[in-house]
């Protein structure tokens, strides 16, 4: 079946716009995360959903940013005031929940956003 | 806080030649441990895992080994190939009921022919 998908694949702004990136899960995974991968760095955990709600969104740097889920499946994050140290590769992953599938994150490939 | 340590890149070896990437954790009680790669234009995917101590995991001929005595969980293959030429990452899931991965910041692997 498909697999997590983002749109956007590549953002460019200017500072201090408002973007918004979109994240479609697997179809039938209840759990959605966010993660930010800045240059040669590993991704670094922003948010994450457990159906509609922010089960645990104590990575968000700041309250520029934020993330909705509102029907439980495709997920946006939302940044205001866009600064140059945004600028990073935007991952979404989702799991199942249930069994051995329950630690297994299948990522999408990311969106870039870049910040002039 | 829980964190990853991993080998720094980039770790250059010719075809057929054994691997070793060296991860080490930081984290209590017992997490469950990957190893995520990340191939040039594509995704993260999950290369393998563990979830308990003495656990290997193992895949496409990688493997690693889940040590509690020396919190580590290292990557190995015997004989890589050109085509294994990537972005390796360590990452844990704390057994604390968190469910966010923390992961190392990544070991490039350069395979020459």
């Amino acid at each position: 079946g498909a697999g997590v998908s983002q749109t956007p694949s590549n953002k460019v702004t200017e500072k201090g716009k408002y973007v918004e990136l979109r994240c479609d899960p697997i179809s039938g995974h209840t759990a959605l995360y966010w993660y930010r991968q800045s240059l040669g760095q590993g991704p670094e955990f922003l948010i994450y959903f457990q159906g509609t709600g922010a089960a645990d969104d104590s990575g968000l740097p700041n309250d520029r940013f934020f993330a909705v889920r509102p029907e439980g499946s495709v997920s946006t994050l939302k940044i205001q005031r866009t600064e140059r140290g945004d600028s990073a590769v935007y991952l979404c992953a989702s799991s199942g929940t249930s069994g051995r599938s329950v630690n297994e994150q299948f990522f999408g490939p990311g969106t870039r956003l870049t910040v002039l | 806080g829980d964190s990853v340590t991993q080998m720094e890149g980039p770790v250059t070896l010719s075809e057929e030649a054994f691997l070793t990437i060296n991860c080490t954790y930081t984290a209590t009680g017992y997490p469950s441990l990957f190893w995520y790669v990340q191939y040039p234009g594509e995704g993260l995917q999950l290369l393998l895992k563990a979830t308990k101590a003495d656990d290997k995991g193992s895949n496409k001929g990688f493997e690693a080994t889940y040590r509690k005595e020396t919190t580590s969980f290292h990557l190995e293959k015997g004989s890589v190939q050109v085509s294994d030429s990537a972005v390796y990452f360590c990452a844990l899931i704390p057994d604390t009921g968190r469910r966010a991965l923390t992961f190392g910041s990544g070991t490039r692997l350069q395979v020459q022919p």
